[in-house]
């Protein structure tokens, strides 16, 4: 059965700093998605990854996949307060369209 | 378009109690989930629907089931509610792209509190 683990899970940095969050998963897949989910509200999608050295790029913000190693990693540069959220990262199952998520990572900015 | 929309938002229900989340999208979405969100604990899928007709069981199913009898329909059911049924529940729709992209659109949530 496939495991997504994130890591860390909890992250508080200044702002201004650079830093990378982390999703390992357990099994064979090659599509992977991360989200945002500000607090009380619903999620949203961020990146789309789809083949091994996927990388995406959107502000402060940079996603990448390595297939190969069963890791993707959500890069955030110079960090401002704005992007205090939850990051998901979620993997799509052998292709099956069994939608697995990790179990976030709750990021808090502090200015 | 309204996209996924979810009823209730909020609901109390007492131990033992049966009720329905209604999940309805207007995007031609094949594509269905239901997930519930605890804290701390990340997104569980409790059960998936590829199209109209067609169910599948995710990772946390028990106690829970559903139905998929239209494309933009896809209720969730809990028969006999317990306090372990407490959390928020998400809805969830996608179409799968040529590209094999299956981005979610997810609901507002519904906040489900079993006393």
């Amino acid at each position: 059965e496939l495991k997504v683990e994130q890591n860390p899970l909890f992250l508080s940095m200044q702002e201004g700093k650079n830093y990378t969050i982390y999703c390992n998963y357990s099994t064979t897949s090659d599509r992977l998605y991360w989200y945002r989910q500000d607090p009380g509200k619903s999620l949203e999608s961020l990146f789309v990854l789809l083949s091994n050295g996927a990388v995406k790029q959107e502000g402060r913000l940079m996603a990448s996949l390595d297939t190969k190693a069963r890791l993707s990693t959500l890069h955030i540069t110079a960090a401002v307060h704005d992007l205090s959220a939850t990051y998901f990262c979620a993997v799509d199952v052998n292709r099956d369209d069994k939608i697995i998520f990790g179990k976030g990572t709750r990021l808090h900015i502090l200015p | 378009n309204a996209g996924v929309t979810q009823t209730p938002k909020f609901r109390i229900l007492k131990i033992g109690q049966s009720m329905t989340l209604q999940c309805a999208q207007d995007m031609n979405h094949n594509y269905m989930y239901w997930y519930r969100q605890d804290p701390g604990m990340g997104l569980k899928l409790i059960y998936y629907s590829v199209g109209a007709g067609i169910t599948d069981k995710g990772e946390v199913p028990n106690g829970y089931n559903v139905s998929r009898s239209t494309t933009e329909d896809f209720p969730l059911r809990l028969e006999l509610a317990a306090p372990s049924q407490t959390s928020v529940y998400f809805c969830a729709s996608s179409y799968s792209a040529n590209s094999g992209a299956n981005v979610l659109t997810f609901g507002a949530g519904s906040r489900l509190t079993v006393l």
